[in-house]
């Protein structure tokens, strides 16, 4: 697509439900990371993925964090038995390759609310 | 991993002076630094960025220096207007980012 697109745009759940965050990066862009930004807050890194390679996972805050990805498209973030504090905007970016030195393009994010 | 601090947290300017936006990082095996912009509601944008080769590059009235030794970097708005007010992020890293906390630019009319 022409744009990293993210969805939903905003999701409302209980605590303790499980949630999946959907990224399509722009087509072409083998990289794709994900970012938690609580609100007021920087970007908090949690994982990204590079290809076929395993998935650099040193950001996930717990095991109730986990991303697939297939190939080079679409990746599902999800957060099991969600909490409070999971409530902030996830932020979804691709670049063309990893790391090389190019900068994000970023989707316009998830903004979930665990009440 | 990689720790990167950003300062001022909160900067306000009166339109036509310039504003500065100091980072700081910890690995020295980082070697590209963009900075983004965020207006409010949005997504962080890319505005500029610097590689480990470079001291110094310019875009117009945006310019961020890089010193690789003191392991500090900066962004410079010369000329600023009111539609330069947003969150301004600073990023490290190799292969995966590391961003800062923020400057919230006010700039005053």
């Amino acid at each position: 697509g022409a744009g990293v697109s993210q969805s939903p745009s905003n999701k409302v759940t209980e605590k303790g439900k499980d949630v999946e965050l959907r990224c399509d990066p722009i087509s072409g862009h083998t990289a794709l990371y994900w970012y938690r930004q609580r609100l007021g807050q920087g970007l908090e890194f949690l994982i990204y993925f590079q290809g076929n390679s395993a998935p650099d996972k040193s950001g996930l805050p717990s095991d109730r964090f986990s991303a697939e990805r297939t190939g080079e498209s679409v990746s599902t973030l999800t957060i099991q038995r969600t909490q409070q504090e999971d409530s902030a905007v996830y932020l979804c970016a691709s670049t063309p390759r990893q790391g090389a030195n190019y900068g994000y393009t970023f989707g316009s994010g998830t903004r979930l609310t665990v009440v | 991993g990689e720790n990167v601090e950003q300062h001022p947290s909160t900067l306000s300017v009166q339109e036509g002076d310039s504003a500065v936006i100091k980072c700081t990082y910890s690995d020295s095996a980082s070697n590209y630094f963009p900075w983004y912009k965020q207006e409010l509601g949005k997504r962080p944008q890319l505005i500029i960025d610097i590689r480990s080769n470079v001291g110094e590059k310019k875009d117009q009235r945006i310019a961020v220096t890089l010193n690789k030794t003191a392991k500090h970097f900066s962004l410079h708005i010369t000329e600023t207007q009111p539609e330069d007010s947003a969150v301004y992020f600073c990023a490290a890293g190799f292969n995966k980012f590391y961003f800062g906390s923020g400057t919230k630019l006010n700039v005053k009319p």
